[in-house]
């Protein structure tokens, strides 16, 4: 079935990086955008960014751009969020989400990841 | 950006109300509009898209509309599994921001 799985949780120290991946499954990966959400625990849903898989194309929420990275491997099927220069307020649970299809009509998300826990703790 | 402000921000009603939470667009973002259920400990779940068309499998006892730049949901019939924390999301464009979330209890 249509699914995304992402890696495990990660605990990290302020300062380090951590990288995300979410990989799909049962459809085309390059057909459809990846979206990356952020909870805090405890708060409310924050959209990070976009990736297009079929060419790497990316738009970042701008309280990310520069400590965000969203990659592709379509080798894989896996997209990757990285965060550096970690805070303690980017602990959080971390979604990738599947977005409109590429050259489709804008479309809500429809199939999410089970979250990545990051906790970011010194 | 476009700002969505969701009210209110709680509510608390009975098994078998008729429960509405409202999202305001500050820009016309036509219909693109989403409804998300995410139930405690869990991971969002799309319930209405284009402002007022249910996701197959979502019952009938929710509903959406609006156009622009004001939106409402509804629950009729509140159910005890309802119980959840609701929000909106714009995604006509960049950045696809969420409303601040709308948490139901059942009284």
């Amino acid at each position: 079935q249509v699914q995304l799985v992402q890696s495990g949780a990660e605990v990290k120290t302020p300062g380090d990086s951590v990288k995300v991946s979410c990989k799909a499954s049962g459809y085309t990966f390059t057909d459809y955008y990846v979206h990356w959400v952020r909870q805090a625990p405890g708060q409310g849903l924050e959209w990070m960014g976009w990736i297009k898989p079929n060419n790497g194309d990316t738009k970042y929420e701008q309280r990310f751009q520069g400590r965000v990275t969203l990659t592709r491997d379509t080798s894989t099927r896996t997209t990757f969020m990285e965060v550096t220069i970690l805070r303690s307020d980017d602990t959080a649970l971390y979604y990738c989400a599947r977005g409109s299809r590429v050259g489709g009509p804008r479309s809500a998300s429809d199939i999410w990841g089970q979250g990545t826990m990051v906790t970011v703790s010194s | 950006d476009i700002q969505m402000t969701q009210s209110p921000s709680s509510l608390s009603a009975s098994v078998g109300d008729r429960v509405t939470i409202t999202c305001r667009a500050s820009q016309d973002i036509k219909n693109y509009l989403a409804w998300y259920q995410q139930k405690p400990g869990k991971v969002p779940n799309l319930l209405i898209y284009a402002a007022s068309t249910l996701q197959p499998g979502v019952p009938s006892r929710f509903s959406g509309s609006g156009s622009g730049t004001d939106f409402t949901f509804a629950i009729n019939s509140l159910q005890a599994e309802d119980v959840a924390t609701y929000y909106c999301q714009k995604y006509d464009d960049a950045p696809r921001t969420f409303g601040q979330g709308t948490k139901v209890e059942i009284k």
